[in-house]
């Protein structure tokens, strides 16, 4: 099945641990994205990638970290310097719309508990 | 930078009902998506909007771009109970690189 596949999809960790959460993508989309949601925020942009090899700060971006070696993955890891981390966080990738890439589809998300 | 103010930011209502939802910006945009989100799961695309002046349906839903470009609304037709969900406004940057996103709105229907 085509899509976008993000794991776990509940995450618990310890406080001052880091956490690599995952997102794969088989929709050939060379843009993908991730954010964090908040009750009552909406969603924030942590990072993208437009493409392999380069990624780029989102508005949220501190305490987190991103590699996107391939064009089907682009993992999150959220270290310890994160200092609020728990939240639901999605992966997304922007595909054609009428207008190129202006269209964005979304994986299932990832809860994550700092407990 | 940018940002979308999206109102209301919750709304109750019976089954059968007609729904509005708005997005405001102080600047301009090229493109309007109207997204929804079921409780635990990632946002489901409903409408891409593209032009100014556009009205776009789909099923009982129906959205469209403003003419100034700062703008969007999303009606929801003769509700059912499962339209429950948070329903986003989206816009693309200023740089064309990433969607930014309204705070949502909260749906509740209650049969």
């Amino acid at each position: 099945d085509g899509g976008i596949t993000q794991s776990p999809k509940y995450l618990f960790r310890k406080e001052g641990q880091n956490v690599t959460l995952s997102c794969e993508q088989n929709l050939n989309h060379d843009a993908m994205y991730w954010y964090r949601q908040d009750p009552g925020q909406g969603l924030r942009l942590i990072y993208y990638s437009q493409i392999v090899n380069d990624f780029q700060k989102g508005d949220i971006a501190e305490g987190y970290s991103v590699s996107r070696e391939k064009k089907e993955s682009f993992p999150l890891t959220v270290t310890s310097a994160q200092k609020n981390p728990t939240a639901f966080y999605l992966c997304a990738t922007q595909g054609q719309g009428r207008i190129m890439n202006t269209e964005a589809f979304f994986g299932q998300g990832t809860r994550l508990t700092v407990v | 930078g940018q940002q979308l103010n999206q109102s209301p930011q919750s709304m109750f209502i019976q089954e059968g009902e007609d729904v509005s939802m708005n997005c405001t910006s102080s600047s301009i945009f090229n493109t309007w998506l109207w997204y929804k989100q079921d409780p635990g799961e990632g946002p489901v695309l409903l409408i891409a909007l593209y032009k100014a002046g556009e009205l776009t349906s789909n099923g009982r839903l129906t959205a469209q771009f403003g003419i100034t470009r700062k703008d969007s609304f999303l009606n929801i037709s003769a509700s059912i109970p499962s339209d429950v969900g948070i329903y986003f406004c989206a816009g693309l940057n200023q740089a064309g690189t990433a969607l930014i996103f309204g705070k949502g709105t909260t749906l509740s229907v209650s049969s």
